[in-house]
């Protein structure tokens, strides 16, 4: 079964801090995708960031980042020069198995980040 | 492109009264439609799922229930809430082929329900 982990409830930080919120999956799959998705205060989910089991590449988007490693079943989000816009509650999410045409998807616990001006 | 509806926003219902949350998609077609909730402790719960028109998949019993009665068109209902319904509801689809697995979800921006 699929499961994914976020460890930090709540992470304080000040503006232009840089901060990692961390992930951690379990899953008997080789192939399989992993998604970050923002909560903003205002609720919607707002999909960041999909990534496939055979790409390790780390990938930088903007202020965003994501360090992908198998070796440790983590996928970790680092947010550089954090800013105020950026306090959000950030999920991690794992994939249904290879083969499933069902795009389930099964969800951290979030990390609700506040970034303090 | 695609987009997502879902109402209403807000819901203040008394214990023992009927809901129903409407969600329709648009711009796509024979799209997995999911409804998940996110209660107090911030984690999302699947609540149900749909491949297909008719087609409903249960992740946990309970008070609720969904109905598909279109292709793009996915309705959450209860006959009777219970306090334990309170939550924030979100409605999602996702495109479905061979490969949705690889598919991310695409949210509505939910219904705060709120049983007194």
């Amino acid at each position: 079964a699929q499961k994914v982990t976020q460890a930090q409830t709540e992470i304080s930080v000040v503006e232009k801090e840089d901060v990692t919120l961390d992930c951690v999956y379990e899953t008997r799959d080789t192939t399989y995708y992993l998604f970050w998705y923002k909560q903003p205060p205002s609720g919607e989910l707002v999909f960041l960031i999909r990534r496939n089991s055979f790409d390790e590449q780390n990938e930088i988007s903007g202020r965003y980042s994501w360090n992908f490693q198998k070796s440790t079943s983590s996928f970790n989000f680092t947010i550089t020069a954090s800013q105020v816009v950026d306090s959000a509650v950030y999920f991690c999410a794992l994939s249904d198995g290879r083969g499933s045409t069902l795009g389930r998807l099964y969800f951290g616990r979030g990390t609700q980040l506040t970034v303090w001006p | 492109s695609q987009t997502i509806h879902q109402w209403p926003a807000t819901l203040v219902q008394p214990v023992g009264s009927p809901l129903s949350l409407e969600c329709t998609v648009e711009g796509t077609s024979n799209p997995n439609l999911y409804w998940y909730r996110q209660a107090a402790g911030r984690g999302l719960q699947l609540l149900f799922y749909s491949v297909g028109i008719g087609q409903i998949s249960s992740e946990v019993p309970q008070n609720l229930s969904a109905s598909r009665p279109q292709d793009r068109q996915f309705i959450l209902s209860s006959k009777k809430l219970l306090l334990s319904d309170s939550g924030f509801y979100l409605c999602a689809w996702s495109v479905r082929f061979l490969k949705s697995y690889n598919s991310p979800l695409h949210f509505g921006n939910g219904t705060r329900l709120t049983v007194t």
